[in-house]
C-alpha cells in the first residue's frame, strides 16, 4: 500500500507525559500537512510543510507542540506536558504541489487520548 | 480567510432516497471545492473537487455537487443512498494560490436508513 501512512494508529497517554506521532507521506509528494479533529468537528490545519521547510503553523499550535520533517520524507509531530484538551485524532496529509490538480491524500490518523 | 458552513450536522434518509447535504463558505479570494467522507476510526477520503469549469463536478460512488458563485454553495447530492453511505461528510475550501491547507466545515452525518 502507497498511501499516507500513520503511527502508531492508537495512544494513551498520562497528562504530563510527551508523545511523538510519525507520518509518512506518499513518496514523490512535496507538500505535508497535519490536522487536529476533536469529536463532532471537521479537522483543523495545524501546520503545513514543503519539503523539509515548515512554512506555516496555525495558532493552535502551542509552544507544547513541535513538528519536523528531517530530509522532506518523513514527519514527526511531538507533543510534550499533554494535558487532556489535547485528545483528538491527529491526520496527516500530503500533496503534489503541481499545477491546479492537488488533492491532499489523508492518512487514517492517530488518536490520542489523555488520561 | 475562508470558513464553511455545513448547515445539517445530521440527516437521516431511507435507503433508494435521494440525498442532498448542503454547503456554504465565505473567502476573500477565489477558492477551490472540496467534499471529502470519513468512516469511523478513519482518514478521509476525496468524493470530489471543484477547481475550475463546468460548475456541475462528478465524484465517486455515484455522487455529485454543483458549485454556486452567487450564493456561494457546494452543496452535495445523490440520487438515490446505499447502507454503505452512511458515514460524516466534510465539505472542505481552499485559497486559490495558497499552500492549499484545506479549511473544513463541521461535518454531516449521513445515516441511511433500511
Amino acid at each position: 500500500d502507497t498511501g499516507v501512512s500513520q503511527n502508531p494508529r492508537h495512544k494513551i497517554t498520562k497528562r504530563g507525559q510527551n508523545v511523538t506521532f510519525r507520518c509518512d507521506p506518499i513518496s514523490e509528494h512535496n507538500r505535508l500537512y497535519w490536522y487536529r479533529q476533536t469529536l463532532g468537528q471537521g479537522p483543523e490545519f495545524l501546520t503545513y510543510f514543503q519539503n523539509e521547510a515548515q512554512l506555516e503553523k496555525s495558532r493552535l499550535l502551542s509552544d507544547r507542540f513541535s513538528a519536523e520533517r528531517p530530509k522532506g520524507s518523513f514527519s514527526t509531530l511531538e507533543i510534550q506536558r499533554t494535558e487532556q484538551g489535547d485528545s483528538a485524532m491527529y491526520l496527516c496529509a500530503s500533496s503534489l504541489g503541481q499545477g491546479d490538480s492537488t488533492e491532499a491524500f489523508f492518512g487514517q490518523g492517530t488518536r490520542l487520548t489523555v488520561v | 480567510a475562508q470558513s464553511v458552513t455545513q448547515l445539517d450536522s445530521q440527516v437521516p434518509v431511507f435507503e433508494e432516497a435521494p440525498v442532498e447535504l448542503r454547503c456554504n463558505y465565505s473567502s476573500s479570494v477565489s477558492v477551490y471545492l472540496f467534499w471529502y467522507v470519513q468512516y469511523p476510526n478513519q482518514g478521509l477520503q476525496l468524493l470530489l473537487k471543484y477547481l475550475s469549469g463546468s460548475t456541475l463536478v462528478k465524484g465517486i460512488n455515484g455522487f455529485e455537487a454543483e458549485f454556486n458563485k452567487s450564493q456561494t454553495s457546494f452543496h452535495l447530492r445523490k440520487p438515490s443512498v446505499h447502507i454503505s453511505d452512511t458515514a460524516e461528510y466534510f465539505c472542505a475550501v481552499t485559497g486559490i494560490g495558497s499552500a492549499r491547507q484545506l479549511t473544513f466545515g463541521s461535518g454531516t452525518q449521513l445515516t441511511v436508513l433500511p
